[in-house]
This record gives structure tokens, sequence and C-alpha cells, in this order.
């Protein structure tokens, strides 16, 4: 199966900075990376995806960049808000085996500093 | 819409009991599935389903079983409650088979004591 690690843990920057988090996935057949945003008590939302066609795809603040080679993958947030602090998850989706699915990394606690 | 529901919000169980988490969603997705969230862990698949009828396991199934009658609802089964089963449970779908923007429900707390 897949399995994807997530770094960091957590991460704390100025408001107004960039923020950048790294994914890395095993599966080089895996074709689909989303990312999503959990505030609080809240459920997980999109954000951002990219599929593996792509080497980068930009929404506002919001980029995403994919390097297949290397099977790893990055969310950067440019000129960080307050509203920006959440736990954020990368995601690979894999189809094969039997199995088809989103696996999910371990998360990263952005905290946006006033 | 109503996108996709769960209920309860909240449960206790005692060791050893049983119920079912309920599931439903009215955008006509093929895709759903159940996730548990614990904390540090991020999302672990559970079990997932690409159409009425047919279900498959994810990751982590042992303990749980689902059923796909119709194509709104995906229920999910807790035969017999172990504490380690104590989470927040998040069903999803999604228009594609597990590709595309999956929609979360607003999750279950279930504690297990």
């Amino acid at each position: 199966g897949e399995n994807v690690e997530q770094h960091p843990s957590t991460l704390s920057v100025q408001e107004g900075d960039s923020a950048v988090i790294k994914c890395t996935y095993s599966d080089s057949a895996s074709n689909y990376f989303p990312w999503y945003k959990q505030e609080l008590g809240k459920r997980p939302q999109l954000i951002i995806d990219i599929r593996s066609n792509v080497g980068e795809k930009k929404d506002q603040r919001i980029a995403v960049t994919l390097n297949k080679t290397a099977k790893h993958f990055s969310l950067h947030i440019t000129e960080t808000q307050p509203e920006d602090s959440a736990v954020y998850f990368c995601a690979a989706h894999y189809s094969g085996g039997g199995a088809d699915g989103l696996t999910f990394g371990k998360g990263t606690h952005l905290i946006i500093q006033p | 819409n109503a996108g996709v529901t769960q209920t309860p919000k909240f449960q206790v169980l005692k060791t050893g009991q049983s119920m079912t988490l309920q599931c439903a969603q009215d955008m006509n997705h093929e895709y759903m599935s159940w996730y548990r969230q614990d904390p540090g862990m991020g999302l672990r698949l559970i079990h997932y389903s690409v159409g009425a009828g047919i279900t498959d396991q994810g990751e982590v199934p042992n303990g749980y079983n689902v059923s796909r009658s119709t194509t709104e609802d995906f229920p999910l089964r807790l035969l017999s409650a172990a504490p380690s089963q104590t989470s927040v449970y998040f069903c999803a779908s999604t228009k594609l088979a597990g590709e595309g923007e999956q929609y979360f429900g607003p999750g279950t707390r279930l504690t297990v004591t």
C-alpha cells in the first residue's frame, strides 16, 4: 500500500511570512495529491489538489508543487494570515491491488504568530 | 443540498456494545468512505464503497462492518466496541472513485469505556 510522510509536524511563522509543508509518498502509481485544511473541531476541507501530469498549481496565496521523480510534493502559503492557522493534511491517491482510496499524512499544525 | 450528514455527533459506549454510525449524502456520489482520526495519526481509511452493493476494506478495517444498499447511505457498524476504537469518525463522499474532492461529514466523536 501507499505510505505518506509529512513534515514538519508543527510550523510556527510570523504573520505575512511564507509557510512550506512537505510530503513524500512511496507508491509511484499514485496519481492524485490533495491538501486538506482542518480547523479545530471542524471537518477537513480541500484547499488545493494536483494531478500527476502537472508540476505546479497555484490558487491565490496557495500553491502546490509535485516532483514525481523524487516522489514528493509541497504546499506553499504566501503572505500568511491569522485565519491560515489550522492543521494541514497532505494525501496521495492510490488505486491497485484491490484498493482505491486516499492515504493521508499525519498533519502539520500551522501557527501564525501576530 | 445538505452535503454529507452523520449521526450521532457524540456517542459513549461500553466495551462490548455494538452500534451503527449513520452517513448519508445527497450529491449522487458513487464513492463513499469512512475514516477514523486519532491524535497525531492523521486520517486512516476504514472501509470504502465505489457504488451501491460494493464495499471494500481500507487500511484499518478490523472491528468494523459496512454495507451500501443505496447510493445515498453508507452506515458503519461497530460489532463489539473496544477502547481502541475511541476516535473521531468521518464519512466522506466523492463523485469519482477515490479521486477528486472528498466532501467530509461533520464527524462523530466516539468514546468507548
